[in-house]
């Protein structure tokens, strides 16, 4: 499977927990961007990674997210105390690098709060 | 920042028939535009994007145009099939390694 993947597909955390969402891109890309879908709305830009930096925070709230892309191993969307409000679906995209447009989604984590 | 606007949020059209959706964007240095396709309960798939430097382009019954000028690009399918139906969203960015912005969606239903 040469696609972006992402882990787990489903996730239910009650108030309070904590949501680790994984995301491994495609083999060759070596950026990548975090988005969230509210129900019925388009999707966010949250945050975008290369190995070991954040390049971009603009779209990531201020307190209880965090986002990282380790030397090795997937991109990790953390989410600490989780509140209903959190409840969406994330979607991870890559990219090849710098210069290319492309982004190449896959198929998302649908966090539900209880 | 960019602000992405889509309509119409819906759109019915006979198979066969031709579907357009419409955004305009905001942001004068946005430069790339793409368009995906999401079904249900999956993750969108880009299906066609175009660049500042070029008009129009068609890939067989899809193709978007851009008017750099009014800041609007347009998606249209043509000779649409049931597998057309889906949610259809269009995204600006100033290229490279931006994040995306991303329209609201079209949801389009293809009647038999």
């Amino acid at each position: 499977n040469a696609g972006v993947m992402q882990n787990p597909r489903h996730l239910v955390r009650r108030r309070g927990q904590e949501a680790r969402l994984r995301c491994s891109p495609m083999k060759g890309h070596s950026h990548v961007y975090w988005y969230r879908q509210l129900p019925e709305e388009g999707l966010k830009f949250m945050v975008y990674l290369q190995k070991e930096n954040i390049i971009d925070e603009s779209g990531m709230p201020k307190e209880r997210f965090s986002a990282e892309f380790p030397k090795e191993g997937p991109s990790i969307l953390r989410i600490q105390q989780v509140v209903r409000g959190d409840s969406a679906a994330y979607f991870c995209a890559s990219s090849r690098d710098r210069g290319t447009y492309e982004q190449y989604f896959g198929p998302g984590t649908r966090l539900t709060v209880t | 920042g960019e602000n992405v606007e889509q309509h119409p949020s819906t759109l019915s059209v006979q198979e066969g028939d031709s579907a357009v959706i419409k955004c305009t964007y905001s942001d004068s240095a946005s430069n790339y535009f793409p368009w995906y396709k999401q079904e249900l309960g999956k993750g969108p798939q880009l299906i066609i994007d175009i660049r500042s430097n070029v008009g129009e382009k068609k890939d067989q019954r899809i193709a978007v145009t851009l008017n750099k000028t009014a800041k609007h690009f347009s998606l249209h399918i043509t000779e649409t099939q049931p597998e057309d139906s889906a949610v259809y969203f269009c995204a600006a960015s100033s290229g490279g390694a931006d994040g995306l912005t991303f329209g609201k969606g079209t949801h389009l239903i293809i009647q038999p």
